[in-house]
């Protein structure tokens, strides 16, 4: 198994630009989640979706856009980036239910001029 | 907001050493979990201890969960320079099951 896989590693970008994240899995997880990491700061929840067609936002949420038309996709889309939203960006996922551990994509390393 | 704190933010020792790091939290928990950053790298799961455990063992970890105190530590038994890494706890709350919030993390450095 590959795990959990994203794409791009590292994007440079202008503000006022849109992009796509793409993260993907295949371990038939149901949960599938972004967080984003800035300096000094630990991991920060942005959308979560717990299935196919199913999301619900996380601790901050504003400037994305999440999507889940499959199990193994997870695609995070930043509609007009600004320059705080630089950070590096981790996907994970789970299998559903309590006291699941939660695997880690590599991360992408995004910064916005 | 972060639900997690680490203290200390930063430790350094020397191999051999043991390493404890702390971590409180604001609200009540179904878990606590431990996870490992190399610089540059995505999280890596360390152990899992559940609101109704008090210790919890995993090779040279060993976690231990005060739930009245908010409060849990992780302690890495005679470190290794490979140990060197940040290190932060997460809590997945009863109400969002499989949402993880996380703290700021410790930075462990350990000298050869």
């Amino acid at each position: 198994n590959a795990g959990v896989t994203q794409t791009p590693k590292f994007q440079v970008l202008k503000t006022g630009q849109s992009m796509t994240l793409q993260c993907a899995q295949d371990m038939n997880h149901e949960y599938m989640s972004w967080y984003r990491q800035d300096p000094g700061m630990g991991l920060r929840l942005i959308h979560y979706s717990v299935g196919a067609g199913i999301t619900d936002q996380g601790e901050v949420p504003n400037g994305y856009n999440v999507s889940r038309s499959t199990t193994e996709d997870f695609p995070l889309r930043l509609l007009s980036a600004a320059p705080s939203q630089t950070s590096v960006y981790f996907c994970a996922s789970s299998l559903q239910g309590e006291e699941e551990t939660q695997y880690f994509g590599p991360g992408t390393r995004l910064l916005v001029l | 907001s972060q639900q997690g704190e680490e203290d200390p933010q930063a430790l350094s020792i020397q191999e051999g050493e043991n390493a404890t790091m702390n971590c409180s939290y604001k609200t009540s928990i179904n878990n606590l979990q431990w996870y490992r950053q190399n610089s540059g790298r995505g999280l890596v799961h360390l152990i899992l201890i559940r609101s109704n455990e008090r210790e919890k063992h995993s090779g040279r970890l060993r976690v231990t969960l005060d739930t009245s105190k908010k409060s849990s530590s992780l302690l890495i038994t005679a470190s290794r320079a490979a140990d060197t890494a940040s290190y932060f706890c997460a809590t997945e709350r009863g109400s969002t099951l499989g949402r993880l919030y996380f703290g700021r993390g410790t930075q462990l450095t350990v000298w050869p």
